[in-house]
């Protein structure tokens, strides 16, 4: 079976903090992309990875960084935590080159940054 | 940019059919999915249709691509308690994106 791994399904954090969200995907897909999701705005595109230490911005990257220095694991670092980043992040990985084939989601990580 | 629309809220009775619509605006899309979420998960892939298909049937889904319109559909023969989730449109346009709709959630009701 086919598997993405969020590391933490809810965290709680204060404004300010520096917040690590793992994900590890064990298809050997080449492509990593983390979402947030918030209610009437859908999924959003944040950062995805085509390759390892490869990284390119997705619709709104502001306030958040991206690690991949492996191909089974991507990480979104938030370097200092802000309320308007209670979310719900979603991790997904893809194989292929092209804009093909089936993304495969983890469970979701909710932050909630007070 | 690209951009996905779908309605928000849909209630269907127990054993009728649902259908949920969604309009796209990228003219280059090349697959178009459905995904399914359950309350408290992620996102799992329903069924997807290529952008040169009109209509694609699996079991109980049929998705309708009206490619001239931009407009994709999907409809559920036979809706049970269990399809009650949200369900995204997404369009796959330029080079690893997807764009997801804002989502539609389905109220089956017994």
């Amino acid at each position: 079976d086919v598997k993405v791994t969020q590391s933490s399904r809810y965290l709680v954090k204060r404004t300010g903090e520096k917040v690590f969200l793992e994900c590890v995907q064990d298809m050997d897909h080449e492509n990593m992309f983390w979402y947030r999701q918030d209610p009437g705005l859908g999924l959003r595109l944040i950062y995805f990875s085509y390759d390892v230490k490869m990284k390119e911005k997705g619709d709104i990257p502001e306030g958040y960084s991206v690690s991949r220095e492996k191909k089974e694991r991507f990480s979104l670092i938030l370097e200092s935590a802000s309320t308007n980043q209670t979310s719900m992040y979603l991790c997904a990985s893809r194989t292929g080159t092209w804009n093909t084939g089936e993304l495969f989601f983890g469970e979701g990580s909710r932050l909630t940054v007070l | 940019g690209e951009d996905v629309e779908q309605s928000l809220f849909l209630s269907v009775r127990e054993g009728d059919s649902s259908v949920i619509n969604c309009t796209y605006t990228d003219s280059s899309s090349t697959y178009l999915y459905w995904y399914k979420q359950e309350p408290g998960a992620g996102l799992q892939l329903l069924t997807y249709i290529f952008s040169n298909m009109d209509m694609k049937q699996d079991q109980r889904l049929t998705v309708l691509l009206n490619k001239k319109d931009k407009h994709l559909s999907l409809r559920i023969a036979d809706t049970q308690t269990g399809d009650s989730a949200i369900y995204f449109c997404a369009e796959a346009g330029g080079y690893q994106k997807v764009t997801f709709g804002i989502g539609t959630k389905l109220q089956v009701i017994p």
